[in-house]
């Protein structure tokens, strides 16, 4: 069965530093996702993909926040300067879209970020 | 915005018994409803969606329906099994052009008890 790949599936880094988490979408998929998940709590939406840029985003995603198809493959989710309260799972998505109306989702496994 | 509230947070049973989990949604435009388990360590796993013209669908043990009046939905399973014990995430979606985001619902716990 088709997965989403998610790279690294964990990665500690100090307050300020800029992280980059990746993302390999299922190969057919033509909407891409990144939400997160505090400890304890419920998955948040951050950001939804198509067609090279972006369709919508949550207040999550602020100026801090970038994400980037660089070859067609990949789906980056960069965080340019962590603060504590970033540390949580971050789970990449694909969902297709077509003329079956398919909605449904496909989960990566998710990468855990610690700030420190 | 969309509010999912899910009931109840934590939810034990004995194998065998079945399990009910309900949520509730606040935008009566959303028409999507998929339901999520989530094992330790894990992402999110599809296990059973229904949209909204649709009132009932099942799956095996699992089973889902949604009441659009009253803008709540719920999970069955029967016939529960220790791997099922996970956390299950309830979500509504519009799914309209251009948005397909989810809002989830904050989870239940399903503790099976052989």
């Amino acid at each position: 069965e088709p997965e989403v790949t998610q790279t690294p599936s964990h990665q500690v880094t100090q307050m300020g530093q800029e992280v980059i988490l990746r993302c390999v979408p299922i190969s057919n998929h033509l909407y891409f996702y990144w939400y997160r998940q505090i400890l304890g709590q419920k998955v948040e939406f951050l950001v939804s993909f198509y067609n090279n840029e972006i369709s919508e985003k949550s207040e999550i995603f602020d100026d801090q926040f970038s994400v980037e198809r660089p070859d067609g493959s990949n789906f980056t989710l960069k965080i340019r300067s962590t603060k504590l309260e970033d540390s949580a799972m971050y789970f990449c998505a694909s969902s297709v879209q077509g003329a079956e109306r398919n909605y449904g989702y496909t989960f990566g496994s998710g990468t855990r970020l610690t700030v420190v | 915005g969309e509010n999912v509230e899910q009931h109840p947070s934590t939810l034990s049973v004995q194998e065998g018994d079945s399990a009910v989990i309900k949520c509730t949604y606040s935008d009566s435009a959303s028409n999507y409803f998929p339901w999520y388990k989530q094992e330790l360590g894990k992402g999110p796993q599809l296990i059973i969606d229904i949209r909204s013209n649709v009132g009932e669908k099942k799956d095996q043990r699992i089973a889902v329906t949604l009441n659009k009046t009253a803008k709540h939905f719920s999970l069955h399973i029967t016939e529960t099994q220790p791997e099922d014990s996970a956390v299950y995430f309830c979500a509504a979606s519009f799914n309209g052009a251009g948005s397909y985001q989810l809002t989830f619902g904050k989870g239940t716990k399903l503790s099976v008890i052989p």
